[in-house]
């Protein structure tokens, strides 16, 4: 059955730090999202893409995030200065584009555990 | 803006219980509402799902109706198993956009 998939699964960076989370979607979606969980809190929006630009993006994505599919499989979030508070666990997730809106769920990766330290 | 409220947990419950697990929404046009489950350590993953009003989705005996005059989507199952502990997120998808709305979560934790 095709998946998300995300890499690395954990990364621990300093603060200050760029860092780069990858993402390979299913294949035949169109729709790619990034989404964050920080520990014991809610799942929060960050940026939808498509036809290979920012769709929506929430208050959250700010200057220092930016989203790139730089190849035909790859989907990656860039934090280019990372804070303690982009700690979090961070979701990429892929979904079918369908007129009929009968199969467009998000389908999620495992996710990628950032800590900033 | 499009919106969904579930209820707070935690929520503990003994095997076989009966569960719900209430989620309300606002939004404009008709959304499609689904329910995810985390388990531990682990990413989100679909339960169920309802795309029109009164549809009822349902997997793993888990169910939910799509109530439009109510504008909710209340998660049940009649005899939860241990198995079934996990963080359980209502969600929407507006009509006219592609931007998932999570609610909050509600930890649910079933003990033997």
């Amino acid at each position: 059955e095709p998946e998300v998939t995300q890499t690395p699964s954990h990364q621990v960076t300093q603060m200050g730090q760029e860092v780069i989370l990858r993402c390979v979607p299913i294949s035949n979606h169109l729709y790619f999202y990034w989404y964050r969980q920080i520990l014991g809190q809610k799942v929060e929006f960050l940026v939808s893409f498509y036809n290979n630009e920012i769709s929506e993006k929430s208050e959250i994505f700010d200057d220092q995030f930016s989203v790139e599919r730089p190849d035909g499989s790859n989907f990656t979030l860039k934090i280019r200065s990372t804070k303690l508070e982009d700690s979090a666990m961070y979701f990429c997730a892929s979904s079918e584009w369908s007129r009929e809106r009968t199969n467009t769920e998000a389908f999620f990766g495992q996710g990628t555990r950032l800590t900033v330290v | 803006g499009d919106s969904v409220t579930q209820m707070e947990g935690p929520v503990t419950l003994s095997e076989e219980a009966f569960l719900t697990i209430n989620c309300t929404y606002t939004a404009t046009g008709y959304p499609s509402l689904f329910w995810y489950v985390q388990y531990p350590g682990e990413g989100l993953q679909l339960l169920l799902k309802a795309t029109k009003a009164d549809d009822k989705g349902s997997n793993k005996g888990f169910e939910a109706t799509y109530r439009k005059e109510t504008t909710s989507f209340h998660l049940e199952k009649g005899s939860v198993q241990v198995s079934d502990s996990a963080v359980y997120f209502c969600a929407l998808l507006a009509y006219n956009n592609n931007d998932m709305r999570f609610g909050a979560g509600t930890r649910l934790t079933v003990k033997p």
